[in-house]
């Protein structure tokens, strides 16, 4: 079945530091890849998304390239701020098999001023 | 626009007891799916409804768990009876488009404890 691995934490970075989050999939085809954040207290939501091979996301400062070759969709941020401390789900979702979603495990970032 | 609601937001039960959750999707999607999120793992999908049908519950424990969304619009989840490995935060998401890949909005959860 499809698979999701992600970087494991936790993360700690000091502020304005480079941030980069791996992510490989394992998946049949190619699906659409996702980054979901979840801040303290708060739910789950989208940060960016990519639906093909060579894709780029990106949202608030953050970017992540779709390589098929690789079968990865990293996630990196140039200068991070004490407000990016969260929770950062990697996540695939296939179009085909009735596009049922896999997440990887999460990884804690804590950003320290 | 209003998010996707939930309720309750925490939940405390006794092993081999009941417990339904319930969740109203984001007005005018047609795809809603329910996740266990086990302390420290990513999303697990339960079950996946397009409209008021099921597209997916491959991974949910039937002999124990149930959901219905009728009327293709809010959705409860029932555990019966519920065991200690269930304790867990119950994710309801939605999105709007039905078929494809498309961005899943999340609630803020249920956190249910079985003692």
């Amino acid at each position: 079945g499809d698979s999701v691995t992600q970087m494991e934490g936790p993360v700690t970075l000091s502020e304005e530091a480079f941030l980069t989050i791996n992510c490989t999939y394992t998946a049949t085809g190619y699906p659409s890849l996702f980054w979901y954040v979840q801040y303290p207290g708060e739910g789950l939501q989208l940060l960016l998304k990519a639906t093909k091979a060579d894709d780029k996301g990106s949202n608030k400062g953050f970017e992540a390239t779709y390589r098929k070759e690789t079968t990865s969709f990293h996630l990196e941020k140039g200068s991070v701020q004490v407000s990016d401390s969260a929770v950062y789900f990697c996540a695939l979702t296939p179009h085909t098999n009735a596009g049922k979603s896999t997440f990887g495990d999460g990884t804690t970032l804590t950003v320290k001023p | 626009e209003a998010g996707v609601a939930q309720s309750p937001r925490y939940k405390i039960i006794e092993k081999r007891q009941s417990v339904a959750f319930w969740c109203n999707p984001i007005s005018g999607h047609a795809t809603l799916y329910w996740y266990q999120q086990i302390l420290g793992q990513g999303p697990k999908l339960l079950i996946q409804f397009q409209n008021n049908g099921v597209v997916d519950d491959s991974q949910l424990p039937k002999d124990r768990f149930s959901a219905e969304r009728l009327k293709g619009v809010d959705s409860t989840l029932k555990i019966q009876p519920a065991k200690l490995e269930d304790s867990a935060v119950y994710l309801c998401a939605s999105s709007y488009i039905a078929g494809v890949p498309d961005t899943q909005y999340f609630g803020p959860g249920t956190r249910l404890t079985v003692l």
